[in-house]
Order: C-alpha cells, then sequence, then structure tokens
C-alpha cells in the first residue's frame, strides 16, 4: 500500500508570512508525528497525534508552530510569521498506534524561509 | 550572517568489513530503542529496535546492543554493502506514548 505522503516536497517562503504543510499518514494508522530536521541535526520532535486523544504539543519551539489532524487522518503544519531560523525539513510518520510501533516516515517538506 | 556547517560524526568502512555505530542516549528511564537509516533525500528508515528488559536483539545482517549501565546503544552491520551508505540514527522513548527523541546521527561511508 501507499506509504506516508507529504506536500509541497520544497516550500520556499519570505520571512514573515504563514506557510502550511501537509500529511498524508498511512490508511488505518492512529498515530500520527511531526518532527523537524535542520541542516546535518537528528529530528527533533514536534507534536503527536493519537486517536481521539489531546496532542502531545511539547515539542513546538513557539506558539507560532500548531498544528491539526482532521478526521483522524491528514494533519497539517502551521508556521506563522515564518523566521529563517525556521528554514529545516519538516518530516511527518505514522504509526498503527503509539507505544513500540514501527514509526514510517514520508519523505519529508524542505522549508527554506528567505 | 556566516553560517557554520554541522558536521556528522562519520565512519568509513571497507565494502565487506562489519560496522559498528555508537550511540549514547540521554534517560535512563527510557524503556524503548531504535535504529533508523536515512539516505539522502529521504525519510528515516526503521532498521531495529529493543526493548529495555533486552541487551542484544538481531535482524538481518544487524544486531543491536543495549548496555543499560552506561547508557549506550550500539548498531553493528555485518558484511556492509555499498547500499548500507547513510546516516543512522538512534531513538529513545522514555515517557510511554510514541515520541521519539533521536541522537545526533553517525554518516556511515562504505568504500567499494
Amino acid at each position: 500500500g501507499a506509504g506516508v505522503s507529504q506536500s509541497p516536497s520544497n516550500k520556499v517562503t519570505e520571512k514573515g508570512k504563514d506557510v502550511e504543510l501537509r500529511c498524508d499518514p498511512i490508511s488505518g494508522h492512529t498515530a500520527l508525528y511531526w518532527y523537524r530536521q535542520s541542516l546535518g541535526q537528528g529530528l527533533e520532535f514536534l507534536i503527536y497525534f493519537q486517536g481521539n486523544s489531546a496532542p502531545d504539543k511539547s515539542g513546538l519551539p513557539s506558539d507560532r508552530f500548531s498544528a491539526e489532524r482532521t478526521g483522524g487522518s491528514v494533519s497539517t503544519l502551521t508556521i506563522q510569521r515564518t523566521q529563517q531560523e525556521d528554514s529545516a525539513v519538516y518530516l511527518c510518520a505514522s504509526s498503527f498506534s503509539d507505544g513500540d510501533y514501527e514509526q514510517y516516515f514520508g519523505p519529508g517538506t524542505r522549508l527554506t524561509v528567505t | 550572517g556566516e553560517s557554520v556547517g554541522l558536521h556528522l560524526p562519520t565512519l568509513s568502512v571497507q565494502e565487506g568489513d562489519n560496522s559498528i555505530i555508537n550511540c549514547a542516549y540521554s534517560n535512563s528511564a527510557s524503556d524503548y530503542f531504535i535504529w533508523y537509516k536515512q539516505e539522502s533525500g529521504k525519510g528515516p528508515q526503521f532498521i531495529i529496535d529493543i526493548r529495555s528488559n533486552m541487551d542484544k536483539r538481531q535482524g538481518q545482517r544487524v544486531t543491536v546492543l543495549l548496555n543499560k549501565t552506561v547508557k549506550h546503544l550500539s548498531l553493528q552491520i555485518a558484511a556492509t554493502q555499498p547500499g548500507d551508505s547513510a546516516v543512522y540514527f538512534c531513538a529513545e522513548r522514555y515517557n510511554q506514548g510514541g515520541k521519539l527523541i533521536f541522537g545526533q546521527g553517525t554518516e556511515l561511508s562504505v568504500k567499494p
């Protein structure tokens, strides 16, 4: 079946603009995660959703970042008033459930803030 | 301003040799650990996992060792192949749920 998909694959935006990044998880996966990867760095956890539970937002770096997951499927990560330090690859992953289940990653969205 | 590039630790091995990639994890309460492989331009790909009640787990050509005493994790790749060239990350989980904390990563380069 299809894996995790993300769009757009690349996004260039001007400082101060808002951006939306989309993630389509694997069908049937109840858990969905967002991570950020800066150049030459490991992955930094941002937020995760599990079923109908309140999301774990503990990794969001500022209140400019928010995410939604509609209908338990597609998720959108929104960054308001983008800054140059927001430039990174944003990775989405999904898993059958949270806990000890393999997280399958999408290819990421490369965000460049000019 | 001037930007400074960040350099990952690099391991260079000859094709056919065994590779050992090491990782120090941060939280003694972590109960689940995973190794991921990331090729250029792609998302991380699961390799192998291990729970804290184990100290060794084997897969196909890969073995993960866990030493909780010193909070150390290692990935051994047998008969390393050019296709193994990638960046390898360890990740830990310490608060239930699915949130993973990733290490910095090690770049493995396999010379033919």
